[in-house]
């Protein structure tokens, strides 16, 4: 059975710039985590995607936003870059919004130069 | 701000010896998980131990739970070059919304 995937591996952008990652949850889950890894902050939590809607949000600006499709994939978007947005970005999925047992894909690492 | 405060920060024993991680957290929870990363990869899914849980093992794990102390123990025994990697608990606070909340990570050295 095929874990969380998460594409790109790699991403290098322009401060400003707009970019768009990509996850596919273990099949069968409904709920979709993403997480922030930065140097120096450690894992902080932004979206958490169940059924569609977006269920809880960390503490990061207005300009992180995602969506989860009806296949229960997700993206996150991250508008207006900036240098402090490089990190390797990890998805996770559980089997359904009661379940916290997460698990996590191998992550986009986003550069912004 | 990180609620669980992994110790040690790094750890660095021989083969074969065994290894233990503590995790210390603020607030009531519903459940702690352990993960584990390689080199700054994704994260991999250890164990997860319930509220009402004391121990629980898997394979060479063993992780105890005392909520009245908010603190956590992994103890990976008899370790091998491959369990080199940076531990991770993460905690599901009680009406935190699904938001796993990690601690700082413990970096394990096991040398041959």
């Amino acid at each position: 059975e095929a874990g969380v995937t998460q594409s790109p591996t790699h991403l290098i952008k322009t401060r400003g710039q707009q970019a768009t990652l990509r996850c596919s949850p273990i099949s069968g889950h409904t709920s979709v985590y993403w997480y922030q890894q930065a140097l120096g902050l450690g894992l902080q939590f932004l979206l958490w995607y169940d059924e569609g809607e977006e269920r809880n949000r960390g503490n990061f600006p207005p300009r992180f936003s995602g969506r989860q499709f009806p296949n229960y994939s997700s993206e996150l978007n991250v508008n207006a870059l900036e240098l402090e947005d490089s990190a390797l970005y990890l998805c996770a999925s559980s089997s359904d919004r009661a379940r916290t047992e997460a698990f996590f894909g191998q992550g986009t690492r986003l550069t912004v130069v | 701000s990180q609620q669980g405060e992994e110790d040690p920060q790094a750890l660095s024993i021989q083969e074969g010896e065994n290894a233990t991680m503590n995790c210390s957290y603020k607030t009531s929870i519903n459940n702690l998980q352990w993960y584990r990363q390689n080199s700054g990869r994704g994260l991999v899914h250890l164990i997860l131990i319930r509220s009402n849980e004391r121990e629980k093992h898997s394979g060479r794990l063993r992780v105890t739970l005392d909520t009245s102390k908010k603190s956590s123990s992994l103890l990976i025994t008899a370790s091998r070059a491959a369990d080199t990697a940076s531990y991770f608990c993460a905690t599901d606070a009680k009406g935190g919304g699904n938001k796993l909340t990690f601690g700082t990570g413990t970096q394990l050295k096991v040398e041959l």
